[in-house]
Protein backbone atom coordinates (compact mmCIF):
# COMPACT_ATOMS: atom_id res chain seq x y z
CA UNK A 1 0.00 0.00 0.00
CA UNK A 2 1.02 3.46 -0.75
CA UNK A 3 1.75 5.68 2.34
CA UNK A 4 3.28 9.45 3.17
CA UNK A 5 4.88 10.45 6.59
CA UNK A 6 5.65 13.83 7.53
CA UNK A 7 7.18 12.75 11.08
CA UNK A 8 7.15 16.54 11.95
CA UNK A 9 3.69 17.70 12.72
CA UNK A 10 4.90 21.12 13.91
CA UNK A 11 8.20 23.66 13.50
CA UNK A 12 8.66 26.73 14.57
CA UNK A 13 11.71 28.80 13.13
CA UNK A 14 12.70 32.58 13.40
CA UNK A 15 12.61 34.54 10.30
CA UNK A 16 15.88 34.09 8.07
CA UNK A 17 16.68 30.26 9.58
CA UNK A 18 16.69 27.91 6.88
CA UNK A 19 14.51 24.89 7.54
CA UNK A 20 13.67 21.48 5.81
CA UNK A 21 10.69 19.58 5.94
CA UNK A 22 10.61 15.95 6.04
CA UNK A 23 8.73 13.50 3.38
CA UNK A 24 9.05 9.91 3.78
CA UNK A 25 6.89 7.57 0.94
CA UNK A 26 6.12 4.12 0.50
CA UNK A 27 5.13 2.52 -2.65
CA UNK A 28 6.02 -0.70 -4.79
CA UNK A 29 5.31 1.12 -8.21
CA UNK A 30 8.30 1.88 -10.30
CA UNK A 31 6.58 4.72 -11.46
CA UNK A 32 5.18 7.39 -9.62
CA UNK A 33 5.06 11.46 -8.82
CA UNK A 34 5.84 13.60 -5.50
CA UNK A 35 4.16 16.47 -5.03
CA UNK A 36 4.31 19.12 -2.35
CA UNK A 37 1.34 21.68 -1.53
CA UNK A 38 1.05 24.59 0.58
CA UNK A 39 -1.72 25.39 2.30
CA UNK A 40 -1.71 29.08 4.24
CA UNK A 41 -3.91 29.98 6.70
CA UNK A 42 -6.08 31.72 4.55
CA UNK A 43 -7.06 27.61 3.43
CA UNK A 44 -6.67 27.45 0.09
CA UNK A 45 -4.31 24.58 -1.60
CA UNK A 46 -1.22 25.86 -3.42
CA UNK A 47 0.45 23.48 -5.78
CA UNK A 48 4.84 23.90 -5.00
CA UNK A 49 6.17 21.22 -7.12
CA UNK A 50 5.47 17.52 -9.08
CA UNK A 51 8.51 15.14 -9.28
CA UNK A 52 8.37 12.05 -11.23
CA UNK A 53 10.54 8.95 -10.07
CA UNK A 54 12.55 9.00 -12.57
CA UNK A 55 14.11 12.37 -12.23
CA UNK A 56 16.21 12.38 -8.92
CA UNK A 57 17.47 15.87 -9.87
CA UNK A 58 17.18 18.39 -7.49
CA UNK A 59 15.20 21.38 -7.94
CA UNK A 60 15.75 24.84 -6.67
CA UNK A 61 13.27 27.86 -6.81
CA UNK A 62 13.77 31.16 -5.28
CA UNK A 63 14.13 30.21 -1.76
CA UNK A 64 12.62 26.54 -2.22
CA UNK A 65 14.52 23.34 -2.89
CA UNK A 66 13.60 19.72 -3.10
CA UNK A 67 16.18 16.81 -2.24
CA UNK A 68 14.52 13.91 -3.84
CA UNK A 69 16.46 10.56 -2.99
CA UNK A 70 15.24 7.48 -4.17
CA UNK A 71 17.51 5.34 -1.74
CA UNK A 72 15.93 6.23 1.13
CA UNK A 73 11.98 7.19 -0.06
CA UNK A 74 12.34 10.30 0.52
CA UNK A 75 11.35 14.24 -0.69
CA UNK A 76 12.39 16.75 1.20
CA UNK A 77 11.47 20.05 1.13
CA UNK A 78 13.83 22.96 1.99
CA UNK A 79 13.32 26.73 2.83
CA UNK A 80 15.98 29.11 2.93
CA UNK A 81 16.07 32.13 4.59
CA UNK A 82 12.23 31.56 5.65
CA UNK A 83 9.92 34.70 5.69
CA UNK A 84 6.66 34.82 7.82
CA UNK A 85 4.93 34.93 4.35
CA UNK A 86 5.95 30.90 4.28
CA UNK A 87 4.20 30.38 7.55
CA UNK A 88 1.88 27.37 6.88
CA UNK A 89 0.89 23.79 6.54
CA UNK A 90 3.00 22.12 4.22
CA UNK A 91 1.94 18.48 2.62
CA UNK A 92 3.53 16.13 0.84
CA UNK A 93 1.79 13.86 -1.41
CA UNK A 94 2.24 10.43 -3.64
CA UNK A 95 0.30 9.56 -6.63
CA UNK A 96 -0.10 6.06 -8.34
CA UNK A 97 1.23 5.78 -11.89
CA UNK A 98 -0.89 8.08 -14.17
CA UNK A 99 -3.08 6.97 -16.93
CA UNK A 100 -2.72 8.48 -19.91
CA UNK A 101 -1.25 11.46 -19.09
CA UNK A 102 -4.12 12.32 -16.61
CA UNK A 103 -2.27 11.11 -13.23
CA UNK A 104 -3.98 9.19 -10.59
CA UNK A 105 -4.92 9.57 -6.56
CA UNK A 106 -2.91 11.34 -4.73
CA UNK A 107 -2.32 10.10 -0.80
CA UNK A 108 -1.54 12.89 1.32
CA UNK A 109 1.40 12.90 4.20
CA UNK A 110 -0.14 14.62 7.87
CA UNK A 111 1.16 17.71 7.23
CA UNK A 112 3.79 20.12 8.62
CA UNK A 113 2.74 23.04 10.04
CA UNK A 114 5.24 25.51 10.01
CA UNK A 115 5.57 29.13 11.86
CA UNK A 116 7.70 31.33 11.18
CA UNK A 117 8.31 34.14 13.97
CA UNK A 118 9.10 37.82 13.17
CA UNK B 1 -10.87 30.14 -16.19
CA UNK B 2 -12.83 29.42 -13.51
CA UNK B 3 -10.49 26.21 -12.72
CA UNK B 4 -12.20 24.05 -9.85
CA UNK B 5 -15.11 25.40 -8.17
CA UNK B 6 -16.92 24.05 -5.08
CA UNK B 7 -20.31 25.38 -3.39
CA UNK B 8 -21.09 26.30 -0.75
CA UNK B 9 -18.44 27.48 0.91
CA UNK B 10 -20.23 27.02 4.57
CA UNK B 11 -22.46 24.75 5.58
CA UNK B 12 -24.09 23.88 9.33
CA UNK B 13 -26.25 21.07 9.31
CA UNK B 14 -28.52 19.49 11.57
CA UNK B 15 -27.54 15.72 12.34
CA UNK B 16 -30.05 13.49 10.12
CA UNK B 17 -29.80 16.45 7.40
CA UNK B 18 -28.94 15.60 4.17
CA UNK B 19 -27.23 18.19 1.78
CA UNK B 20 -25.23 17.96 -1.60
CA UNK B 21 -21.33 19.91 -2.34
CA UNK B 22 -21.45 20.95 -5.38
CA UNK B 23 -18.29 20.77 -7.87
CA UNK B 24 -17.46 22.20 -11.14
CA UNK B 25 -14.47 22.19 -13.18
CA UNK B 26 -13.80 23.97 -16.49
CA UNK B 27 -10.62 22.38 -17.56
CA UNK B 28 -12.25 19.02 -19.51
CA UNK B 29 -9.97 16.76 -16.92
CA UNK B 30 -11.20 13.19 -16.62
CA UNK B 31 -9.88 12.59 -13.25
CA UNK B 32 -11.93 14.46 -10.18
CA UNK B 33 -11.61 13.87 -6.40
CA UNK B 34 -13.14 14.83 -2.79
CA UNK B 35 -11.32 14.94 -0.17
CA UNK B 36 -11.78 15.71 3.25
CA UNK B 37 -9.55 17.24 5.25
CA UNK B 38 -9.45 16.98 9.50
CA UNK B 39 -7.19 19.10 11.71
CA UNK B 40 -4.09 17.75 12.19
CA UNK B 41 -4.85 14.12 9.66
CA UNK B 42 -3.91 15.37 6.04
CA UNK B 43 -6.14 15.05 3.50
CA UNK B 44 -8.24 11.45 3.21
CA UNK B 45 -9.85 10.49 -0.22
CA UNK B 46 -13.44 9.85 -0.18
CA UNK B 47 -14.53 9.35 -3.90
CA UNK B 48 -13.06 9.75 -7.06
CA UNK B 49 -13.96 9.34 -10.34
CA UNK B 50 -11.68 8.58 -13.66
CA UNK B 51 -14.22 10.00 -15.82
CA UNK B 52 -18.64 10.21 -16.71
CA UNK B 53 -20.26 7.61 -15.86
CA UNK B 54 -17.64 6.19 -13.80
CA UNK B 55 -16.68 6.08 -9.95
CA UNK B 56 -14.94 4.34 -7.14
CA UNK B 57 -14.32 4.22 -3.08
CA UNK B 58 -11.56 5.95 -1.71
CA UNK B 59 -10.18 5.59 1.68
CA UNK B 60 -12.87 7.04 3.89
CA UNK B 61 -16.61 6.67 1.77
CA UNK B 62 -18.85 5.93 4.55
CA UNK B 63 -21.56 8.36 4.83
CA UNK B 64 -21.16 9.73 1.06
CA UNK B 65 -22.03 9.20 -2.52
CA UNK B 66 -21.27 10.28 -5.93
CA UNK B 67 -22.06 10.69 -8.83
CA UNK B 68 -20.32 12.40 -12.50
CA UNK B 69 -23.28 12.33 -14.98
CA UNK B 70 -21.00 14.48 -16.84
CA UNK B 71 -17.17 15.90 -17.19
CA UNK B 72 -17.50 18.64 -15.39
CA UNK B 73 -19.59 18.29 -12.26
CA UNK B 74 -19.06 15.80 -9.32
CA UNK B 75 -21.34 16.14 -6.62
CA UNK B 76 -20.98 14.76 -3.23
CA UNK B 77 -23.50 14.05 -1.16
CA UNK B 78 -24.29 13.40 2.36
CA UNK B 79 -27.45 10.93 3.39
CA UNK B 80 -27.66 11.39 6.89
CA UNK B 81 -25.38 13.98 8.20
CA UNK B 82 -23.33 12.89 11.88
CA UNK B 83 -21.31 14.99 13.56
CA UNK B 84 -18.25 12.55 12.43
CA UNK B 85 -19.01 14.56 8.84
CA UNK B 86 -18.16 18.21 10.28
CA UNK B 87 -14.64 19.00 8.20
CA UNK B 88 -13.53 20.52 5.67
CA UNK B 89 -14.01 19.16 1.95
CA UNK B 90 -12.17 20.00 -1.14
CA UNK B 91 -12.66 18.78 -4.67
CA UNK B 92 -10.18 18.17 -7.25
CA UNK B 93 -9.57 17.40 -10.69
CA UNK B 94 -6.37 15.91 -12.13
CA UNK B 95 -4.23 16.51 -15.38
CA UNK B 96 -0.84 15.69 -13.67
CA UNK B 97 -1.15 18.43 -11.55
CA UNK B 98 -3.98 18.11 -8.75
CA UNK B 99 -6.30 21.45 -9.35
CA UNK B 100 -8.22 22.23 -5.65
CA UNK B 101 -11.10 24.17 -5.56
CA UNK B 102 -11.21 26.65 -2.31
CA UNK B 103 -12.94 24.26 -0.28
CA UNK B 104 -16.13 23.54 1.60
CA UNK B 105 -16.36 23.80 5.33
CA UNK B 106 -19.53 22.20 6.90
CA UNK B 107 -20.21 21.45 10.48
CA UNK B 108 -22.99 18.94 12.16
CA UNK B 109 -24.52 19.89 15.07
Amino acid sequence: AQKVTQAQTEISVVEKEDVTLDCVYETRDTTYYLFWYKQPPSGELVFLIRRNSFDEQNEISGRYSWNFQKSTSSFNFTITASQVVDSAVYFCALSEPPIYNQGGKLIFGQGTELSVKP
Amino acid sequence: NAGVTQTPKFRILKIGQSMTLQCTQDMNHNYMYWYRQDPGMGLKLIYYSVGAGITDKGEVPNGYNVSRSTTEDFPLRLELAAPSQTSVYFCASNAGELFFGEGSRLTVL
